[in-house]
C-alpha cells in the first residue's frame, strides 16, 4: 500500500494563505470521511490539527481548514504565521482497520 | 490529562528483536485503541499497527506482518510493541499514540507519546 501523495514543500509570506494537497484512492481518502492532518515542529511529536476531514480539535487551530474532493484532501492555512513553519502530514483510514500516512509537506514562511 | 510515557532509547544489532513499552494514564485504559507509528530519520510517519486495549486484538500494517507484535497489560495500563528481525532500515523514532474516539471505533491519532529511539547497528 503506497503512501498518500503530498507535495514536498509549499511556502508563503506572513498573512497569506497556503494549501496542501493529499491524494489517495477510493480505498482510503475517497472511501471514508476519516482524513486527519498533523503538524510537526522539529524535535517534537506530531500534533493533531484536523480530524474526520474537516473538524478542528480546538479553537487553537481556527486558522486551519480541512476539505476534500474525491480522492484528494486539502489543508488550508489562513493568515500564515512564523509558528506555522513545520512539517505537515495527512493520514487516512484505509479499510480493514488500517491507516496510511502521506509523505509529508514542509511549509516555509518566507 | 492523558499521558503516554514510553521506554527509553535502545540500540540493537541486526537480526535482533526490540520491545518498546508505553504506559498510559489520565483516562480509562480499556476505552481507547492505541497505535504505533514510526518515523525514520528525516522521513515521514508510518503506521505500524494498533491494539484493542480491552480485548487485546491487534491489527498490523501489511509491511510489518510477521515481524511486529503488539500486546497490552491492562493491570499496568501498558502497551508493548515488539519488532523482530531488525535491520538498519528499522532505525527510527517509535511513537505510541492514543486514538481520539472511544473503542470500538478507530479514527485518528490524538495523543502522542514522547517517542522511543531505536537504533539498529552492528
Amino acid at each position: 500500500q503506497s503512501a498518500l501523495t503530498q507535495p514536498a514543500s509549499v511556502s508563503g509570506f506572513p498573512g497569506q494563505s497556503v494549501s496542501i494537497t493529499c491524494t489517495g484512492t477510493s480505498n482510503d481518502v475517497g472511501g471514508y470521511n476519516l482524513v486527519s492532518w498533523y503538524r510537526q515542529h522539529p524535535g517534537q511529536a506530531p500534533r493533531l490539527i484536523i480530524f474526520e476531514d474537516t473538524k478542528r480539535p480546538s479553537e487553537f487551530f481556527n486558522r486551519f481548514s480541512g476539505s476534500k474532493s474525491g480522492n484528494t484532501a486539502f489543508l488550508t492555512i489562513f493568515g500564515l504565521q512564523a509558528e506555522d513553519e513545520a512539517d505537515y502530514y495527512c493520514s487516512s483510514y484505509a479499510g480493514s482497520d488500517t491507516f496510511i500516512f502521506g509523505g509529508g509537506t514542509k511549509v516555509s514562511v518566507l | 490529562q492523558v499521558q503516554l510515557v514510553q521506554s527509553g532509547a535502545d540500540v540493537k544489532k541486526p537480526g535482533a528483536s526490540v520491545t518498546v513499552s508505553c504506559k498510559a494514564s489520565g483516562y480509562t485504559f480499556t476505552t481507547y485503541f492505541l497505535h504505533w507509528v514510526r518515523q525514520a530519520p528525516v522521513q515521514g510517519l508510518e503506521w505500524m499497527g494498533s491494539i484493542s486495549p480491552s480485548g487485546g486484538a491487534a491489527t498490523y500494517a501489511q509491511k510489518f506482518q510477521g515481524r511486529v507484535t503488539i500486546t497490552r497489560d491492562t493491570s499496568t495500563s501498558t502497551v508493548y510493541m515488539e519488532l523482530s528481525g531488525l535491520r538498519s532500515e528499522d532505525t527510527a523514532l517509535y511513537y505510541c499514540v492514543r486514538d481520539g474516539v472511544a473503542a470500538p471505533a478507530r479514527r485518528y491519532f490524538e495523543h502522542w507519546g514522547q517517542g522511543s529511539q531505536v537504533t539498529v547497528s552492528s
